[in-house]
């Protein structure tokens, strides 16, 4: 089954500490995204790539960053420099950059 | 400046009772509308693309249609499995993409 995973589905943090969220696809996709979901917000870009060894950062990319080695994986690493990290972080894929994007099932990460 | 609204922010149906939920936008350049469905704790699930005014799509008892400045969901004869929040994005001109908040659907038996 083709799809987008996400790894893992809780996450618990000190403050303080950096944390990488793991996001793979196998759709064959070139263009991948981060955003972050906040309860009464829509969701906002953090990162997106178009292409492998290549990425911008999006609305919100301040305290994250990203690494694009692969065209399979987009990983997000959430720095100390965030300075409100707890969220449900959202990994999506897309054919290319334009179109319709396909969401894995989502990271909570709580930083405590 | 590029923005999405949806309204209502919370829709409660009876099983059965048929209702629409809005999708408004200003972008520069529209280069489509997107509806997803999303679970409590889940990803959102992808639903449709509208690409043109007059376009419409259709998936169970779920359609949605698109105008110059709105797009609408129609529910036709919803079921509690229906309940879920249903959200709204648009690609404007310059590949952005732009999430509305959401509604969040509720059918009760």
């Amino acid at each position: 089954d083709g799809g987008i995973t996400q790894s893992p589905k809780y996450l618990f943090r000190k403050e303080g500490q950096n944390v990488t969220l793991s996001c793979e696809q196998n759709l064959n996709h070139d263009a991948m995204y981060w955003y972050r979901q906040d309860p009464g917000q829509g969701l906002r870009l953090i990162y997106y790539s178009q292409i492998v060894n290549d990425f911008q950062k999006g609305d919100i990319a301040e305290g994250y960053s990203v690494s694009r080695e692969k065209k399979e994986s987009f990983p997000l690493t959430v720095t100390s420099a965030q300075k409100n990290p707890t969220a449900f972080y959202l990994c999506a894929s897309s054919i290319r950059l334009a179109g319709e994007q396909y969401f894995g099932p989502g990271t909570r990460l709580t930083v405590t | 400046e590029d923005q999405v609204t949806q309204s209502p922010e919370a829709l409660r149906l009876q099983e059965g009772e048929s209702s629409s939920l809005n999708c408004s936008y200003t972008v520069s350049g529209l280069r489509g509308l997107f509806w997803y469905r999303q679970d409590p704790g889940k990803g959102p699930e992808f639903l449709f693309t509208l690409y043109s005014a007059g376009e419409e799509k259709e998936k169970e008892r779920l359609k949605a249609t698109l105008t110059k400045k709105e797009s609408f969901l129609h529910i036709t004869a919803p079921k509690p499995e229906d309940s879920a929040t249903y959200l709204c994005a648009v690609q404007a001109a310059g590949n952005q993409f732009y999430f509305g908040t959401g509604t969040s659907l509720t059918v009760i038996p």
